[in-house]
């Protein structure tokens, strides 16, 4: 299966904004980007999905370029609580079936 | 709701003996999959289907069988546990048809081959 590329970790303070981008060359046509949020002990958890362009929701944003090869999580104003293990899932055709294939994770540590 | 239920929580095995595990999804997902953790490491996919009598390998597949006779459930059996096999276990749904790749997970299996 292709390889799905994340920073491997990112720093950050307080009341910063966070931009964390993920590679995906090979997502499959039609798929949409999907970014998870992990703590420790816990199972992934949903933050946000999309296409193209940008959506937002209440916790984050997502911009995804016209050519769908890659997509950046931006988290604004992070807080401590931020401090987490961030994943971007993508749907990719490796022997003609769709798998959903998960990015290497960005491990984001926030300080005071 | 109870979305995807994993069975057991935990379970320490020897090395060498057989077990399965659990995954049951009760939204009617046609996709299921198989991860594993290792500590401090990302999610890799082991196995997946698309639907009832379609499985296929993902990244990790050696040590691991699974079978979709049901589109509920997807079960991943250990034919002859590894030390290497010590992780956690996650299995996940979603959607297959349409563009919606957001998965649901499971709240995951620790597994301890000794």
């Amino acid at each position: 299966l292709a390889k799905t590329t994340q920073p491997i970790s990112m720093d950050s303070y307080e009341g910063q904004e966070v931009n964390i981008t993920c590679s995906h060359n090979n997502i499959a046509t039609n798929d949409y980007i999907t970014w998870y949020q992990q703590f420790p002990s816990q199972g992934p958890r949903f933050i946000i999905q999309g296409y193209k362009t940008k959506v937002t929701n209440e916790v984050a944003s997502l911009f995804i370029p016209a050519d769908r090869k890659s997509s950046t999580l931006s988290l604004p104003r992070v807080s401590l609580s931020d401090t987490a293990v961030y994943y971007c899932l993508v749907g990719v055709k490796d022997t003609g079936r769709r798998a959903l294939t998960f990015g290497s994770g960005t491990r984001l540590q926030v300080q005071p | 709701n109870a979305g995807v239920t994993q069975t057991p929580k935990f379970q320490v095995l020897k090395t060498g003996q057989s077990m399965t595990l659990q995954c049951a999804q009760d939204m009617n997902h046609e996709y299921m999959s198989w991860y594993r953790q290792d500590p401090g490491m990302g999610l890799r996919l082991i196995h997946y289907s698309v639907g009832a009598g379609i499985t296929d390998q993902g990244e990790v597949p050696n040590g691991y069988n699974v079978s979709r006779s049901t589109t509920e459930d997807f079960p991943l059996r250990l034919l002859s546990a590894a030390p290497s096999q010590t992780s956690v276990y996650f299995c996940a749904s979603s959607y297959y048809r349409g563009p919606n790749t957001e998965a649901f997970f499971g709240q995951g299996t620790r597994l301890t081959v000794v």
